[in-house]
């Protein structure tokens, strides 16, 4: 079966600087990979998805994930973090099975 | 606006009450979800529809009664909650039902409170 493994329940970073949220996977099959964000008081919002193809993903508000099948990872980043990225991002993988498999979740501290 | 509208955002129940959270998606899907998000727990799935059949039950307790009258449509009728139960409650749909690597679009979610 699969699994999701986000390292770090909150995250801190200082405006401007780099964002990088981990997640690993394990999965029998070649995954599908999403990451979410949920804004406080919203629903969850596709920040991008991997399903084939290029390994490097762009996704919305100048985040970026890479497939790495060898780590089997599929980490967030954003080379310049904004007051408006604080929120809760998860990520969640899917397979042949159908089922998508989110992780716990970190949270985003952005540092003035 | 997400195309997934949920309704109501806020709701307090006795454990005694009948209450329902209604979903409506305008995105055309065939699938619906509900789903319960929990503080430091994962999101869990409750119930998914696809093509207004329920497809998967995961072991929700019987106080909660999922009804999908069309695909366009799905509530979540609640009685005789526990305190436990209180939670955000996300709708949530996807296109062409059910298949790996579709996009899930969620609603904003109904904070539900049991007191």
């Amino acid at each position: 079966a699969q699994s999701v493994t986000q390292l770090g329940s909150h995250v801190s970073v200082s405006e401007g600087a780099l964002v990088l949220l981990r997640c690993n996977y394990s999965s029998s099959v070649p995954p599908y990979l999403f990451w979410y964000v949920q804004y406080p008081n919203q629903g969850l919002q596709l920040l991008l998805k991997y399903t084939t193809g290029a390994t490097l993903v762009k996704g919305i508000n100048g985040f970026e994930a890479e497939f790495k099948k060898s780590e089997t990872s599929f980490h967030l980043t954003k080379p310049s973090a904004h007051m408006s990225d604080a929120a809760e991002y998860f990520c969640a993988v899917s397979d042949q099975d159908d089922k998508i498999i989110f992780g716990k979740g970190t949270r985003l501290h952005i540092l003035p | 606006e997400t195309g997934v509208t949920q309704t109501p955002r806020h709701l307090v129940m006795g454990m005694t009450n009948k209450k329902s959270l209604k979903c409506e998606q305008h995105l055309g899907h065939n699938a619906m979800y509900w789903y319960k998000q929990s503080a430091k727990k994962p999101l869990e799935l409750m119930f998914v529809y696809n093509f207004k059949e329920q497809t998967e039950n995961n072991s929700v307790p019987s106080r909660f009664s999922p009804e999908c009258p069309n695909s366009s449509h799905l509530f979540l009728h609640l009685h005789t909650l526990q305190p436990e139960d209180s939670a955000l409650y996300l709708c949530a749909s996807s296109q062409d039902g059910i298949r790996a690597g579709n996009t899930i679009y969620f609603g904003e979610g109904s904070w539900l409170t049991v007191v």
